[in-house]
């Protein structure tokens, strides 16, 4: 099965733009969807398809891809935005399945 | 709204077997695919399995195929997940998820403890 990477934990001044990536083969066939957990709370969605936000979701999160690697952008970073980010997307390998990424921890400074 | 309300788990010897239930409500449950996905303690998100709207298709982690089975019953709106030959290492929170645009309503989870 195919896998994503991203980067363990990533930190921005409170009011900053942040980048958070994610890579794997899988991203060159299928778009990586993104999700935002806060500690003892099931995920959310915050971005999915090409750059979609669901309903409620802040413009400050906005999302792209390039190649193999898939990016949830933070415009303007806020204390509420400090949680662990993970991405997703269908496995381009054998049978369906999906896979996720390991995560990254966000703090805002 | 929809809600998803995770149920089923708690603790259970190794070799042993629980059934989570995952009861649906503010949208058509017959008209979704749906997933499970779990996370163990401290870690990160793990997808585990997956059913078409209609059941006519499951598909599975590696991680758990052959010990864990998928259903649903949509005149009860509820998702379920058999899970046997429980293994230490399937103790993690136990979340169903709708399958719209992406994974875009989660339960709460429920937790599942593999343990003499």
């Amino acid at each position: 099965s195919s896998e994503l990477t991203q980067d363990p934990a990533v930190s921005v001044a409170l009011g900053q733009t942040v980048r958070i990536t994610c890579q794997g083969d899988s991203l060159r066939s299928y778009y990586a969807s993104w999700y935002q957990q806060k500690p003892g709370q099931a995920p959310v969605l915050v971005i999915y398809g090409k750059n979609n936000r669901p309903s409620g979701i802040p413009d400050r999160f906005s999302g792209s891809s390039s190649g193999n690697t898939a990016s949830l952008t933070i415009t303007g970073a806020q204390a509420e935005d400090e949680a662990d980010y993970y991405c997703n997307s269908r496995d381009s390998s054998g049978n369906p399945s999906w896979v996720f990424g390991g995560g990254t921890k966000l703090t805002v400074l | 709204q929809v809600q998803l309300v995770e149920s089923g788990g708690g603790v259970v010897q190794p070799g042993g077997s629980l059934r989570l239930s995952c009861a649906a409500s503010g949208f058509t449950f017959s008209s979704y695919g749906m997933h499970w996905v779990r996370q163990a303690p401290g870690k990160g998100l793990e997808w585990v399995a997956f059913i078409r709207y209609d059941g006519s298709n499951k598909y599975y982690a590696d991680s758990v195929k052959g010990r864990f089975t998928i259903s649903r019953d949509n005149s009860k709106n509820t998702l379920y997940l058999q899970m046997n030959s429980l293994r230490a290492e399937d103790t993690a929170v136990y979340y169903c998820a709708k399958d719209g645009y992406s994974y875009d309503y989660w339960g709460q989870g429920t937790l599942v403890t593999v343990s003499s």
